[in-house]
């Protein structure tokens, strides 16, 4: 059975960093894209970033420059690392990978991520 | 940068009628468009993919259709745990793009 688990969210302030994890179970996370979306209180879902199994990385424009993603492929999880973070970066951040293909099959439960002072 | 657009935002309906979303491109686009049906508190769920496939465990009455810059997703009977919002979805090039979501509620 495939699982993503996010961890990591919490309270920050602006300006601040925070570190997102995915661990992922049933798949290999390096052997497919893997990507988080993030969902603000009461909007739509935002596409936020993709690591291809090659190691390509790519990014929305407003968090290119901030955010980085990464993987660890001995520990089968998946990262954002997110620095100077902007109260308009608040949001619920989930992990999300496809079975194959351009669709997301696999989300995890996600993580809040609240930027504040 | 692709941008995609739906419609209508909201759709108001009783359980048993017909539900009709639409997705459109602001350039054309592959057939790989997907759909996904999101409920208060949960993480999405993917409905359709390439267009017109039902994911795995998807009832029979959602269907998928469309190329190009228009598709549609078909609700043919909406049972009562439809109600939810509904997002299109589309890789252009490397990145990905999502609708800005219709949502589906008690007429």
């Amino acid at each position: 059975e495939v699982q993503l688990v996010e961890s990591g969210g919490g309270l920050v302030q602006p300006g601040g960093s925070l570190r997102l994890s995915c661990a992922a179970s049933g798949f290999i996370v390096s052997g497919r894209y893997m990507n988080w979306v993030r969902q603000a209180p009461g909007k739509g879902l935002e596409w936020v970033s993709v690591i291809y199994s090659g190691g390509s990385t790519y990014y929305v424009d407003s968090v290119t420059g901030r955010f980085t993603i990464s993987r660890d492929n001995s520990k089968n999880t998946l990262f954002l690392q997110m620095n100077n973070l902007r109260p308009e970066d608040t949001a619920v951040y989930y992990c999300a990978a496809p079975k194959t293909g351009d669709a997301f099959d696999y989300w995890g439960q996600g993580t809040l991520v609240t930027v504040s002072s | 940068e692709l941008v995609l657009t739906q419609s209508p935002a909201t759709l108001s309906l009783s359980p048993g009628e017909r539900a009709t979303l639409s997705c459109r491109a602001s350039q054309k686009i592959s057939s790989y468009l997907a759909w996904y049906q999101q409920k208060p508190g949960q993480a999405p769920r993917l409905l359709i993919y390439d267009s017109s496939k039902r994911a795995t465990g998807i009832p029979a009455r959602f269907s998928g259709s469309g190329s190009g810059t228009d598709f549609t997703l078909t609700i043919s009977s909406l049972e009562p745990e439809d109600f939810a919002v509904y997002y299109c979805h589309q890789r252009s090039n490397w990145v990905f793009t999502f609708g800005p979501g219709t949502k589906v509620d008690f007429k």
